[in-house]
Formats: structure tokens, sequence, C-alpha cells
């Protein structure tokens, strides 16, 4: 199994919708997450941290589930801007540094108007 | 305040070539991080540092070398292009927390 997996997509959705995606990890040990966007040929760039209670912010709910060893992100009301790739962080080992960091391969998400 | 920038935005260098990318961050951040980013590949670190004076290995650290002399500086290396190491490298620093991470505009390189 991957150290962390995501649906590449694409995911192709209407305007106005709501869309939700989410992200495996193996390592049950694994401290911290995130979830960032990367628009296409730009750097990614920080969308929110996971925490154990849920994130939200504005149209964005970020939610991790321990149990089962997945993060999810949520988008509400889908804008046109929100057409992006969204890469999920997640970071492992005891020391939860660099050296267990881990990106996912990124989920395409397209919002169709 | 410019955050994190990277020299040059494109290269193509002929196997064998050696090149320098150079990346700064005005923002005091601790840590810095040079990735590769290959299509069907997502981001994969190549080497990081947690302060001025060191470096570590990434995952993928064969074919690079680094060097943070300045805290605000990250180089790096590639002493010996090949066509492998084409790819969109990114650098990116963060303060305390690895997660949260700023990230360059990134350098397309190609090996012919």
């Amino acid at each position: 199994r991957k150290e962390v997996e995501q649906d590449p997509g694409p995911f192709n959705v209407p305007e106005g919708a709501t869309v939700a995606f989410n992200c495996t990890y193996s390592n049950s040990a694994s401290q911290s997450f995130f979830w960032y966007r990367q628009d296409c040929r730009k750097e990614p760039k920080l969308l929110m941290s996971v925490y154990s209670s849920g994130n939200e912010d504005g149209r964005f709910t970020a939610q991790l589930n321990r149990a089962s060893q997945y993060i999810s992100l949520l988008i509400r009301d889908s804008k046109l801007s929100d057409s992006a790739t969204y890469l999920c962080v997640v970071i492992g080992g005891s020391g939860g540094g660099a050296d267990g960091l881990t990106f996912g391969k990124g989920t395409h998400l397209i919002i169709q108007p | 305040n410019a955050g994190v920038t990277q020299t040059p935005k494109f290269r193509v260098l002929k196997t064998g070539q050696s090149m320098t990318l150079l990346c700064a961050q005005d923002m005091n951040h601790e840590y810095m991080y040079w990735y590769r980013q290959d299509p069907g590949m997502g981001l994969r670190l190549i080497h990081y540092s947690v302060g001025e004076g060191t470096t570590a290995k990434g995952e993928v650290p064969d074919g690079y070398n680094v060097s943070r002399l300045k805290k605000q500086n990250f180089l790096l290396g590639l002493e010996s292009a090949a066509p492998s190491q084409t790819s969109v490298y990114f650098c990116a620093s963060s303060y305390v927390r690895v997660g949260e991470q700023y990230f360059g505009p990134g350098t397309r390189l190609t090996v012919t």
C-alpha cells in the first residue's frame, strides 16, 4: 500500500455544487495533515491544516478520520476559481519532521460553468 | 516582502553539465526544502535544511547536493546533469511547522 493516496480525478463538478475528496495514508503514527492547492504550472499553496476536531474556513471544511486513516476536503458552493489540483500532505514518523513528510499526487478538480 | 524566490526560472542543460539553483526567502524561516515535481509522481523531497549550516537527505537525494551557508538561502547543485533530472524544481520554506510551507515559483529544468 502506498504511503499517501489520492484519487487523481479529474472531478468535473458544476459551479455551485458541493464536492468532496479524500486522501488515505498508511502510517497510523502520522501526526500532522494539511491540504494544499496547486494551479496549473504554479507553485503549491497552503490551503488549510487538518486538525483532529476538524477545520472550517469559509466554504472549505477539512476533516480527519484516524480510525480509517484518511483526511477529507469538502468544498461547498464551488466557484470556477476553485478549479485546481488539491494535494494532501501527511507527516508521519515519531519526530513529526521533514523526514516524515509525504505529498499526495493530487486530485484534479474542474468546476464547470 | 518577496516571500520565496527562485533563480533561474527556466534552464536547458546538456547531459554532464553542472548548475546551481538558488532559493532565497525573506521570512526568516528556519526550515527550507527542495522538491522536484514530475508528471504522475507528485512532489518529492530532495533535500532539506532545519537551520543555517545544516542539510539532510530527503526521499530522492541522489545526483544532487545542497548548501545552506546563510539562513535566507538554500542552494541546490547538480554536478553532472542527466536527462532523468528533467523536472520542475520547487523550493519551499517554513518557520516551525513542517507542514506549513511557502513555495517559490519553481524552476523548469530540461536536460538534453
